[in-house]
């Protein structure tokens, strides 16, 4: 079946210390996006990459980065990592036709990532 | 600027009981409405949307959503409750005509129960 995969499903690491987290997808969509959701919270967009134009949202901290070295494959790389970056952390994707069409496509979200901050 | 609202943290309901989730949304065009179910350390399960057409729109395991322009709303609906339905439900929303129209708007979440 075509799915969003992500890996780990939870991920501990020590404040400060490089984490990097992967997200795969076999649905061949040109736009993946990472997301951040705290508890009880609404999952806040970091950033996404239609193909392989990256773009980032104004509010993502410079901690954040993303790599996307092609079609299947995104990673979030948190630089050092704070306590306040624990959360779950979503990747999802969609088909961007564009056009008269831009907007209506469903993204598609893996099973995410738990970060623990030590 | 987009805006989705989440009205009740939690709603609680019998099983067997029609269920409703409440959602309303703020857009300066027409909104594109979408609902997601997430269930514990689990991510987000689309469930159905709202494009154009029919006002009623039906969608997986049996919810159904209805796009009420004049009230801003895209309530979650399901006609008999199930247990297997207690989960935290989003509702988002974009608007196709601003700027950065691909984002997603999600709303805080509603955490339903279903009572056996």
């Amino acid at each position: 079946d075509a799915m969003v995969i992500q890996n780990p499903r939870y991920q501990v690491t020590q404040f400060g210390k490089p984490v990097t987290l992967s997200c795969s997808q076999t649905l061949n969509h040109n736009v993946m996006y990472w997301y951040q959701q705290k508890s009880s919270q609404a999952p806040k967009l970091l950033f996404h990459y239609y193909d392989k134009d990256f773009n980032n949202e104004a509010d993502t901290p410079d901690n954040f980065q993303s790599r996307r070295p092609n079609t299947s494959f995104c990673f979030l790389d948190i630089r050092s990592p704070g306590l306040g970056d624990a959360a779950m952390y979503l990747c999802a994707t969609s088909r961007l036709a564009g056009g008269p069409g831009l907007g209506q496509e469903t993204q598609y979200f893996g099973p995410g990532t738990r970060l623990l901050v030590l | 600027a987009q805006s989705v609202a989440q009205p009740e943290d939690q709603v609680n309901v019998a099983e067997g009981n029609p269920l409703t989730v409440k959602c309303t949304y703020s857009v300066s065009g027409n909104p594109y409405l979408f609902w997601y179910v997430q269930y514990p350390n689990r991510g987000l399960q689309f469930l159905l949307k709202y494009i154009t057409g029919d006002n009623l729109v039906k969608g997986s395991y049996g919810f159904e959503a209805e796009f009420n322009k004049s009230q801003t709303s895209f309530h979650l609906k399901k006609p008999s409750a199930l247990v297997s339905d207690s989960a935290l439900y989003f509702c988002a929303v974009r608007d196709p005509s601003g700027a950065g129209s691909y984002q997603l708007t999600f709303g805080k979440g509603t955490k339903l129960s279903v009572i056996p």
